[in-house]
């Protein structure tokens, strides 16, 4: 299947600070990405959709002044989890369908983020 | 948006007996249904998948049914194996836009050896 790069696996920051983290599609050229959080035992939700050359567009509730996507070319896209809050501490991950399937939606390996 | 249901939340099943969890969707324009296999931290993988327009598609011990009529389909797990435990989950596509894909809420499945 097709490979999606996602790092860092895991990051502990501070209250107040900013984190990124990046998705990459290695061997497919992925025009949509998506976003999503997980909290323990819980399901994968929507965050946002990613488009490159365009804005991302986000899930009701979700703040896009506080998640900034970014799909700057057809393999990356990044999420930045501005001025981070305890609240904000879960397994983010991202995925990328590949167009020639035009179906099969293939994920990183998710960024589990701890905020102090 | 389409909301999807998914049953049961736990499930436990001696080695070697079937598994079957189920889903329904809410949104009669959804056309694609894959399932997910998810290990603790681990990513989710995709283990089979079905289209709106085909009733059942089986590989090797696991098959999925779809009954468009009642927005329901099914993941069938037989011969289970102790590396089949891990929570699984069922996802619908919409049909327009970018497609989005709304996950179930998972069944934990724990084969007892």
């Amino acid at each position: 299947g097709a490979v999606v790069s996602q790092h860092p696996s895991r990051v502990i920051c501070k209250s107040g600070t900013s984190v990124k983290i990046e998705c990459r599609s290695l061997d497919f050229q992925a025009t949509t990405m998506f976003w999503y959080r997980q909290f323990p035992k819980q399901s994968l939700m929507l965050m946002a959709t990613s488009n490159e050359g365009s804005k991302a567009t986000y899930e009701q509730g979700v703040e896009k002044d506080k998640f900034l996507i970014n799909h700057a070319s057809l393999t990356l896209s990044t999420l930045t989890v501005t001025s981070a809050h305890p609240e904000d501490s879960s397994f983010y991950i991202c995925s990328a369908r590949v167009v020639s399937t035009n179906e099969k939606l293939f994920f990183g390996s998710g960024t589990q983020l701890s905020v102090l | 948006g389409e909301n999807v249901e998914q049953h049961p939340s736990t499930l436990s099943v001696q080695e070697g007996d079937s598994a079957v969890i189920k889903c329904t969707y809410s949104d009669s324009a959804s056309n694609y249904f894959p399932w997910y296999k998810q290990e603790l931290g681990k990513r989710p993988q995709l283990i089979i998948d079905i289209r709106s327009n085909v009733g059942e598609k089986k590989d090797q011990r696991i098959a999925v049914t779809l009954n468009k009529t009642a927005k329901h389909f099914s993941l069938h797990i037989t011969e289970t194996q102790p590396e089949d435990s891990a929570v699984y989950f069922c996802a619908a596509r919409d049909f327009g836009g970018y497609q989005k894909v709304t996950f179930g809420t998972g069944t934990k499945l724990q084969v007892i050896p």
